[in-house]
């Protein structure tokens, strides 16, 4: 079973609106991370933000959030005021317990349209 | 000051030739990654050392030799390229192997192989 799953190959979104990318994640372990992380189109993998597996809040860094269901293992990152910089892949990565291994997703291609 | 730097960034070379990728990070991080993007943007794990020690070897061609003279450092060597050699090559560190920490990339490496 895959342990990263991103559903959404590409997206659009105009700017200044939100955008809502999925993450859905499979894991055993009670204690694990989650993280976002943004690839331009110049490469480098930048780290967005991150959710722990005990924090009741869900996490918020400027314009990004991230709508943690635990139940439903579902880890979406919410782009609030899209500009056009965000154009970019978006990956949604897990580590559990205490692991050697970070899972990355497939990632997600957005683009913000003027 | 980079925090995780390789060189080089772009590295062109004929098949069967030997190369090597180096990377450095001046975070004081425990664990150090590598990971091969492929060109359909997919992250896949390489090796992972903590400590200077060899935690993580995936499914990877014994042609590709990791090698950690000290926490800082983590090269990768290539023997006898092949064709599907070419890809990006991320390098990366964390703190250490807590859930909690992200990882920091490197710039990237793009490897040609022709």
């Amino acid at each position: 079973a895959q342990k990263i799953t991103q559903t959404q190959p590409g997206m659009f979104v105009q700017e200044k609106e939100a955008v809502t990318l999925d993450c859905t994640y499979d894991t055993s372990d009670q204690s694990y991370g989650l993280f976002w992380y943004k690839q331009p189109s110049s490469g480098e993998m930048i780290f967005l933000i991150y959710q722990g597996s005990y924090d009741e809040q869900n996490a918020t860094e400027g314009r990004y959030s991230l709508n943690f269901q635990k139940a439903r293992k579902s880890a979406n990152l919410v782009i609030s005021a899209s500009q056009l910089g965000d154009s970019a892949m978006y990956f949604c990565a897990m580590r559990e317990g205490i692991g050697n291994q970070f899972y990355f997703g497939t990632g997600t291609s957005l683009t913000v349209i003027p | 000051d980079t925090a995780v730097s390789q060189t080089p960034k772009y590295l062109v070379t004929q098949m069967g030739n030997d190369k090597s990728i180096k990377c450095e990070q001046n975070l004081g991080h425990d664990t150090m990654y590598w990971y091969k993007q492929d060109s359909k943007k997919f992250l896949k794990i390489m090796f992972s050392y903590n400590n200077k020690e060899l935690i993580i070897n995936e499914t990877v061609p014994n042609r590709f030799s990791p090698k950690s003279p000290d926490k800082a450092h983590l090269n990768l060597h290539i023997n006898s390229l092949e064709l599907g050699d070419s890809a990006v090559y991320f390098c990366a560190s964390s703190q250490d192997l807590h859930p909690a920490n992200e990882q920091y990339f490197g710039p990237g490496t793009r490897l040609t192989v022709t």
